[in-house]
């Protein structure tokens, strides 16, 4: 079936320092989305990519979609102490299809 | 703001036991979700629940599960004959046809 592999499971930084996650897809995919949830808490949206190489930014957060549609990238520049979570990416085959999430990878900052 | 509720926040169950756990997804949603996280593991997608009936579900979610939409508002998943390894947290989600889906704060189950 089809899998959502996510890299790095964790990442410690320093307040101030860049943090980047990487999403991969076996197979391709319709859209990718990006959820972030704060420990013990419920996983909140972030984003939706759809089109091929699309880039799009909140803030200190740049999200990319590959070429391909089966990889994805979420960079945060200047990490804070509130960014501290554990950030998803999910994956649809095609539309209106289940969200397949990846394992997630967990950031801690210290200040 | 608008959100999904569920209830209860934390259920203990005897093993073998039914549970039922009840989610009040947001008025004007037209599409709901089950989906389960280990502790400490991966969100996984159970079932997608549109025009009261299903309409997608994963390998999880067998014949132990069923859900409901009993009268417009609730939207439950039911457990039967629960085991050790159902112990999770079980989030409830709802969205309007567009990407965002918002999720519940879930209800941890404890099987024992």
């Amino acid at each position: 079936g089809q899998q959502v592999m996510q890299i790095p499971q964790y990442q410690h930084v320093q307040e101030g320092e860049d943090f980047t996650t990487y999403c991969n897809s076996s197979t391709t995919l319709s859209n990718i989305q990006w959820y972030k949830q704060r420990p013990g808490g419920h996983p909140v949206f972030l984003i939706q990519l759809v089109k091929s190489g699309e880039v799009k930014k909140q803030k200190r957060l740049t999200f990319q979609f590959g070429e391909a549609k089966k990889n994805s990238s979420l960079h945060i520049t200047a990490t804070q102490t509130t960014d501290v979570g554990t950030y998803f990416c999910a994956g649809r085959r095609q539309a209106g299809t289940a969200l397949i999430f990846g394992k997630g990878t967990t950031l801690s900052v210290s200040s | 703001e608008p959100e999904v509720t569920q209830t209860p926040s934390h259920q203990v169950t005897q093993m073998g036991q039914e549970v039922i756990l009840r989610c009040v997804p947001i008025s004007n949603h037209l599409y709901f979700y089950w989906y389960r996280q280990i502790l400490g593991q991966k969100v996984e997608f159970l079932v997608s629940f549109y025009n009261n009936e299903i309409s997608e579900k994963s390998e999880i979610f067998d014949d132990q599960f069923s859900v409901e939409r009993p009268d417009g508002s609730n939207f439950t998943l039911k457990i039967r004959s629960t085991k050790l390894e159902d112990s999770a947290m079980y989030f409830c989600a709802s969205s309007k046809g567009r990407p965002e889906a918002f999720f519940g704060q879930g209800t941890r189950l404890t099987v024992v």
